[in-house]
């Protein structure tokens, strides 16, 4: 268990639709990452938030968007669903970034999304 | 813009041998980490071990040990006495330690992975 929790571990939903994944990062980490686990695109980095402010974007497309909390758990949230979202999205936490520190990653569970 | 590579998709290997998984990279920071992950069929997804850039000293962690050539820009991960639990997507990763433009945040930029399969 890494102490990385996240919910539901699965969502079914139509086209169109927008649905919210919670994400709450290990005890005393500052940092979350969103990464997306599909079959075609592999495992891509989304967005990174640092203690409340948005740190770092990657292939985040613009009908999906995240935010972290005051007590820093995070949702991403994806709307206008299509087809090509279904894919499993993972939730990592990492601590306090230190210079030359290795700022490890440690991942949730996923949340596997499946768009009908 | 960094890319990792893994160029065997599949591996399989006896129980109790050992097996070696090869990944490459291309950067042009000087400053990195590297980190192998494995996925099991749980789909979770597993720190195995890391290798700090700076460092000569290839890391070590139990049964696993890597082979980080920063020259050559490759870092293979070394399975020893393989196990049935060892079965499992494994998946090489970078990640820059800046702050600001394209590197910013830590970002992990992940291989396609090797599937490898510990046969009884």
């Amino acid at each position: 268990d890494s102490g990385v929790t996240q919910t539901p571990k699965h969502l079914i939903t139509a086209t169109g639709q927008r649905v919210t994944l919670r994400c709450s990062p290990r005890s005393g980490d500052l940092s979350v990452y969103w990464y997306q686990q599909s079959l075609d695109q592999g495992l891509q980095f989304l967005i990174q938030y640092y203690n409340g402010e948005e740190r770092a974007k990657g292939n985040i497309l613009e009908r999906f968007s995240a935010q972290q909390f005051p007590d820093l758990h995070s949702e991403l949230n994806l709307s206008s669903l299509e087809l090509g979202d279904s894919a499993l999205y993972f939730c990592a936490s990492s601590a306090l970034y230190v210079v030359d520190i290795p700022d490890t990653q440690y991942f949730g569970p996923g949340t596997r999304l499946t768009v009908l | 813009a960094q890319t990792v590579t893994q160029s065997q998709p599949e591996m399989s290997v006896q129980e109790a041998e050992t097996v070696t998984l090869s990944c490459t990279y291309d950067t042009s920071e000087n400053n990195y980490y590297l980190f192998w992950y494995k996925q099991p069929p749980s789909r979770q997804m597993i720190l195995v071990i890391r290798q700090e850039a700076y460092k000569q000293q290839n890391a070590t962690e139990n049964r696993f040990s890597v082979n980080f050539q920063k020259a050559a820009k490759s870092f293979s991960l070394k399975i020893s006495d393989s196990q049935l639990g060892d079965t499992a997507m494994y998946f090489c990763a970078f990640m820059t330690t800046g702050w600001g433009g394209e590197t910013s945040g830590s970002r992990l930029t992940f291989g396609e992975g090797t599937q490898l399969t510990v046969n009884p």
